[in-house]
């Protein structure tokens, strides 16, 4: 049974940064893409990164480049995002989430999701 | 960046009847597309990707498709379970670039 289970979301104040991670089992982690999504209260699903099987390929939504960091550990078979320079925009659930497609940089959709960490940003 | 726009934001429908949900993408993004359905307190689900493809386990009753700029995806037969958000979603070749849709709230009187 494929399972992601996201962790390191919290109450953090405005400037402050942050880790999040997201340990995988129940498939052969080495050779998917996986990505990161929020959403924040009331709004709508929001792309934000995506990681390489092989990490040689990463993507950033334009609203969190520069700001956002995704790295993987294929031995540890975990996806990491790291925030930095949090906002209140930034309160929101995350979810990480596995590619569809074996092998491919991207994945093409996601096929399984975790049940999200919530960040909640505040002074 | 591509842009995806879902019409309409919401729909009220009947039990066993049908709706079109529409998904339009502001440049040609050929069949890369993808449908979750999403339900309050749970992980979106995977419906649809290549615009047609029923990922296996989803009910032949959920169909997906267009090309280009403008998708659809019909759920035929609705049931009360089908109450949900439905998310359409970009995906393109080489290093991710995703987005998607602003979702269509569906609820089944």
């Amino acid at each position: 049974e494929v399972q992601l289970v996201e962790s390191g979301g919290g109450l953090v104040q405005p400037g402050r940064s942050l880790r999040l991670s997201c340990s995988a089992s129940g498939f052969i982690f080495d050779d998917y893409a996986m990505h990161w999504v929020r959403q924040a209260p009331g709004r709508g699903l929001e792309w934000l990164s995506s990681i390489s099987w092989n990490s040689g390929s990463l993507g950033y939504a334009d609203s969190v480049k520069g700001r956002f960091t995704i790295s993987r550990d294929n031995g540890k078979a975990s996806v990491y995002l790291d925030i930095n320079s949090l906002t209140t925009d930034d309160t929101a659930l995350y979810y990480c989430g596995k590619g569809l497609i074996r092998g491919d940089s991207g994945g093409y959709a996601l096929e399984y999701w975790g049940q999200g960490t919530l960040v909640t940003v505040s002074s | 960046e591509v842009l995806m726009t879902q019409s309409p934001g919401s729909v009220s429908v009947s039990p066993g009847e049908r709706v079109t949900l529409s998904c339009r993408a502001s440049q040609s993004i050929d069949t890369n597309l993808a449908w979750y359905q999403h339900k309050f307190g749970q992980a979106p689900r995977l419906l649809i990707y290549g615009a047609s493809t029923r990922v296996t386990g989803v009910p032949a009753r959920f169909t997906g498709g267009g090309s280009g700029t403008e998708f659809t995806l019909t759920i035929g037969s609705l049931q009360s379970a089908d109450s949900a958000v439905y998310y359409c979603q970009h995906y393109n070749n080489g290093p991710a670039r995703w987005t998607f849709g602003q979702g269509t709230k569906l609820e089944i009187k």
